[in-house]
């Protein structure tokens, strides 16, 4: 069965440093997804992204964050300078259409940012 | 704007228990609800869902009805076991929006 894979598993960073958090949606896929979760909180919604551009973000996802399809399988969030709040798990999703579709997420990368 | 309140875990019941995990939301419109599971390591796996008033979503033998006049979609399940044993998370949707909005989670313990 396809799915929405996730890399690395774990990230720690330094305070300040870019990293890039890595996702494959399922190949035929149109819209992608990016969450967040803070340990012991709510899954919160990042960002969106269909056809090449945001659809849609929270006001979350700032100046400081960015998302990128590089190539055809790829699907990237980069954090520019990290703060010790985003130390969070991210998780990644695609749907196929918008509407009523399911939302396939992976297994999510833990960021320990210190 | 939109939320969704569940009730806090951890929940832990003897296998075989009856499960009620309690889920109320707050929607501008007429959203889409879901069920989403996650098992230890592993990302969120849809459960169930269901996209308008009186529906019934079931799987796994998890069962939620959507109802509008209570804005409730509690999930149940007739008999646990120790295999149900996951963090569960209520979540809704609006019509031609992107985003799914979540509860904070369930965590749930079955003991043998």
């Amino acid at each position: 069965e396809p799915e929405v894979t996730q890399t690395p598993s774990h990230q720690v960073t330094q305070m300040g440093q870019e990293v890039i958090l890595r996702c494959v949606p399922i190949s035929n896929h149109l819209y992608f997804y990016w969450y967040r979760q803070i340990l012991g909180q709510k899954v919160e919604f990042l960002v969106s992204f269909y056809n090449n551009e945001i659809s849609e973000k929270s006001e979350i996802f700032d100046d400081q964050f960015s998302v990128e399809r590089p190539d055809g399988s790829n699907f990237t969030l980069k954090i520019r300078s990290t703060k010790l709040e985003d130390s969070a798990m991210y998780f990644c999703a695609s749907s196929m259409t918008l509407n009523y579709n399911e939302q396939f997420f992976g297994p999510g990368t833990r960021l320990t940012v210190l | 704007g939109n939320s969704v309140t569940q009730m806090e875990g951890p929940v832990t019941l003897s296998e075989e228990a009856f499960l009620t995990i309690n889920c109320t939301y707050t929607a501008t419109g007429y959203p889409s609800l879901f069920w989403y599971v996650q098992y230890p390591g592993e990302g969120l796996q849809l459960l169930l869902k269901a996209t308008k008033a009186d529906d019934k979503g079931s799987n796994k033998g998890f069962e939620a009805t959507y109802r509008k006049e209570t804005t409730s979609f509690h999930l149940e399940k007739g008999s646990v076991q120790v295999s149900d044993s996951a963090v569960y998370f209520c979540a809704l949707r609006e019509n031609r929006d992107d985003k799914i909005i979540f509860g904070k989670g369930t965590r749930l313990h079955i003991l043998p």
